[in-house]
């Protein structure tokens, strides 16, 4: 069994000030985990992965992420916010037995000015 | 090419019509995968297949739903006599031999019964 929290429902951050998106996962097998956009009316677009490589992932935008086993996490960092990363985002966890994707409750960012 | 691409973009059908959404994996993709998104953050795992095979279909309401992966043809997912709650973003997405390693989305179908 696998499943995803993501702590935060919304985040509002000022342009160029940092956003740190906050996920922990629980999976019963090595898990590959995944970040996805998705502005408004729109598809789910890849930001970044994790399959068991390096831990800190980078990502397109200038997004990034760390998988700490230890503490079963895999937060979404970008050192500068942009108007245009006003979005919701999603933390998704995948297994490698059955390649179900599981999606958290997803996070909302606006970005002020 | 690089995208899943899915048609149509939207649809609209009255209750008790019939839908069908096609969805045409990236080529090379082994694993094509179904998602309704019902509410705007809940993501609803139907069926998937590893190539014209069904993979995995403990998500699909069989009843009225029904999907298909042909050789050298779009992947389809049909819903006999719609109903209301069937109202959602239906999304596809293919990955690679290896499915874990990633999965592209498409942009998705939505589907409005009225």
């Amino acid at each position: 069994a696998q499943s995803v929290t993501q702590l935060d429902s919304h985040v509002s951050v000022s342009e160029g000030t940092p956003v740190l998106l906050r996920c922990n996962y629980s999976s019963s097998y090595s898990p590959s985990l995944f970040w996805y956009v998705q502005h408004p009316n729109k598809g789910l677009q890849l930001l970044l992965k994790y399959t068991s490589a390096a831990t800190l992932v980078k990502g397109i935008n200038g997004f990034e992420a760390e998988f700490k086993k230890s503490e079963t996490s895999f937060h979404l960092t970008k050192p500068s916010a942009h108007m245009s990363d006003a979005a919701e985002y999603f933390c998704v966890v995948s297994s490698s037995n059955d390649y179900k994707l599981s999606f958290g409750a997803g996070t909302t960012v606006t970005v002020r000015a | 090419g690089e995208e899943v691409a899915q048609t149509p973009k939207h649809l609209v059908r009255g209750e008790g019509q019939k839908a069908k959404l096609y969805c045409a994996p990236i080529k090379g993709h082994s694993y094509v995968f179904w998602y309704q998104q019902v509410l705007k953050n809940e993501f609803k795992f139907l069926i998937s297949f590893q190539n014209e095979n069904v993979f995995d279909e403990t998500g699909m309401p069989k009843e009225r739903f029904s999907a298909k992966c042909l050789p050298n043809s779009p992947c389809s997912l049909e819903i006999q006599a719609t109903k209301l709650e069937d109202s959602a973003v239906y999304f596809c997405a293919s990955s690679p031999k290896q499915a874990h390693y990633g999965y592209t989305f498409g942009s998705g179908t939505r589907l409005t019964v009225v």
